[in-house]
C-alpha cells in the first residue's frame, strides 16, 4: 500500500533562518507530488506541484522553493523565513492529474 | 491564474439540520473533488466528479456537478456531531495535469 511520510510535524524556526521540510511517498512510482500552505483558519493555497523528477511549477511567486531530487521525494525550502511563513504545511500525492489526493500529516511551522 | 470560489465560509447548524457548501469556478473544470478536514487534520479524499450534471451520495452526502462543469455542491443531510469539520473542493482543469486547486473550505459546526 502507498504512504506518505512527512515531518517534522512541529517547527518553531526564528526569522531569517533556513528552511527544510521532507516529503517522501512509498509504495508508487512517479506520481504527481504538492506542496500546499494553510494559515490558521483558512483554504489550501497550492504552493509547487511537481509531476516528475526535477520538474517544478510554482503557483505563488515567494521567498520559497521545491525541488523533487528523487521520484518520490519533495523537499521545500527558504534561505530566509519570513514571519507571513508561519502555517501549516502540507505534502500531498497523486497518481495522475485526475485522481484523488493523498495528504501527508503536515508541519505546522511558527516563524519567530 | 485559475480560482475555484467556495462559499459559505462558515455554517453552523442544529444537529439533524441539513448543510449545503458550493463552489463555483469562472472556467470550465476536467473534474472536481471534494475533501473533509478534521480540526487539527489533514484533508482526506470524500469523492470525484467527472461528468456534466454528476449527482453522487454516499449515505448521507449528495455530491452534485453542475451541467456546464463549473460548479458544485455537497449536501449534508440530517448534520451529526462526527460531520464537524470544514470541507474543500478542489478542482482540476483540462490541460493541467498536475495542478489541484482547493476552494477556500466551509467549516462546518454542529451544535447537539
Amino acid at each position: 500500500s502507498q504512504t506518505i511520510h512527512q515531518w517534522p510535524a512541529t517547527l518553531v524556526q526564528p526569522v531569517g533562518s533556513p528552511l527544510s521540510l521532507e516529503c517522501t511517498v512509498e509504495g508508487t512510482s512517479n506520481p504527481n507530488l504538492y506542496w500546499y500552505r494553510q494559515a490558521a483558519g483558512r483554504g489550501l493555497q497550492l504552493l509547487f506541484y511537481s509531476v516528475g523528477i526535477g520538474q517544478i511549477s510554482s503557483e505563488v511567486p515567494q521567498n520559497l522553493s521545491a525541488s523533487r531530487p528523487q521520484d518520490r521525494q519533495f523537499i521545500l525550502s527558504s534561505k530566509k523565513l519570513l514571519l507571513s511563513d508561519s502555517g501549516f504545511y502540507l505534502c500531498a500525492w497523486a497518481s495522475g492529474g485526475f485522481t484523488e489526493a493523498f495528504f501527508g500529516q503536515g508541519t505546522r511551522l511558527t516563524v519567530v | 491564474g485559475q480560482q475555484v470560489m467556495q462559499i459559505p465560509q462558515y455554517q453552523h447548524v442544529q444537529e439533524g439540520e441539513d448543510f449545503t457548501t458550493y463552489c463555483n469556478s469562472s472556467t470550465t473544470l476536467s473534474n472536481i473533488q471534494w475533501y473533509k478536514q478534521r480540526p487539527g487534520g489533514h484533508p482526506v479524499f470524500l469523492i470525484q466528479l467527472v461528468k456534466s450534471g454528476e449527482v453522487k451520495k454516499q449515505k448521507r452526502l449528495t455530491f452534485q456537478f453542475g451541467e456546464a462543469k463549473k460548479n458544485s455542491s455537497l449536501h449534508i443531510t440530517a448534520t451529526q456531531t462526527t460531520d464537524v469539520g470544514t470541507y474543500f473542493c478542489a478542482g482540476n482543469y483540462g490541460g493541467s495535469q498536475g495542478n489541484l486547486i482547493f476552494g477556500k473550505g466551509t467549516k462546518l459546526s454542529v451544535k447537539p
